[in-house]
C-alpha cells in the first residue's frame, strides 16, 4: 500500500543533543511537509519542500533544519534539542497540484530529557 | 489569530445517533476545506473535503456541510460507531497560499455504546 512512513515513532533525546526524524513516502508526492503538534493543538506547519524547493515559515526556529535527498525521503534535524521542543512531529505529503490533500505518517514523539 | 476555530473541545454521543462537529473560519480567501480523524499515538488520516464551489460532499457515513456566508462547515457522520471515537481536526487551505494547511485545535469525539 501507498503510505508515508516515519521513524523512529517514539524517540528520546537529551537537552542539546542534535536528533534527527526521517520520513519516507511512496506515493511519488511532489511535497512533502513537517509539522509539530504540542498536547491538545492544532498541528503546527514548521516548513515543506516543494520538489527540491525548501520553503521555510516564518516563525520556524532556526534550531529546526531539514533535508530532502530524494523525492522519497525528507529529513528533520534539531540542532540543539530543547524542553520546548518535546512534541510529536508530523511528516506529510501532497501531489503539489492544485487543491490538495494532504496524506500524513503516524507521527515520532519525541521525548527530551 | 486562529483562522479556524473549533469551538467545542469535546463532545459525546449515543452510538446510532447523528454526531456534528462544527468548524468555523475567519480567512475569506479559503477555499478548500479538510476534516482528519486522529487516534492517540497515531498521525491524523484524511476522511472528507469541500471546495468551496460546493456546500456539501458525501462520503459513506460521513457528510462535510460548508455555508461560505457564514464561514461555517460541519461534519456529520451518521450513524455513529464507537471505532468513530478520536479527535476530528478541520483544516482549511487558499489558492496561493505556498500550500499551507490552517488546523483547528481538534474535537473529542467520544461516541457511547
Amino acid at each position: 500500500d501507498a503510505m508515508v512512513i516515519q521513524n523512529p515513532r517514539y524517540q528520546v533525546t537529551q537537552f542539546g543533543k542534535p536528533v534527527t526524524l526521517s520520513c519516507s513516502q511512496t506515493l511519488n508526492h511532489n511535497v512533502m511537509y513537517w509539522y509539530q503538534q504540542k498536547s491538545s493543538q492544532a498541528p503546527k506547519l514548521l516548513f515543506h519542500y516543494y520538489d527540491k524547493d525548501f520553503n521555510n515559515e516564518a516563525d520556524t526556529p532556526d534550531n529546526f533544519q531539514s533535508r530532502r535527498p530524494n523525492t522519497s525521503f525528507c529529513f528533520l534535524d534539531i540542532r540543539s534539542p530543547g524542553l520546548g521542543d518535546a512534541a510529536m512531529y508530523l511528516c506529510a505529503t501532497s501531489i503539489g497540484v492544485g487543491q490538495e490533500t494532504q496524506y500524513f505518517g503516524p507521527g515520532t514523539r519525541l521525548l527530551v530529557l | 489569530d486562529q483562522q479556524v476555530k473549533q469551538n467545542s473541545p469535546s463532545l459525546s454521543v449515543q452510538e446510532g445517533r447523528i454526531s456534528i462537529l462544527n468548524c468555523d473560519y475567519t480567512n475569506s480567501m479559503f477555499d478548500y476545506f479538510l476534516w482528519y480523524k486522529k487516534y492517540p499515538a497515531e498521525g491524523p488520516t484524511f476522511l472528507i473535503s469541500i471546495s468551496s464551489i460546493k456546500d456539501k460532499n458525501e462520503d459513506g457515513r460521513f457528510t462535510v456541510f460548508l455555508n461560505k456566508s457564514a464561514k461555517h462547515l460541519s461534519l456529520h457522520i451518521v450513524p455513529s460507531q464507537p471505532g468513530d471515537s478520536a479527535v476530528y481536526f478541520c483544516a482549511a487551505s487558499a489558492s496561493g497560499s505556498a500550500r499551507q494547511l490552517t488546523f483547528g485545535s481538534g474535537t473529542q469525539l467520544t461516541v457511547l455504546p
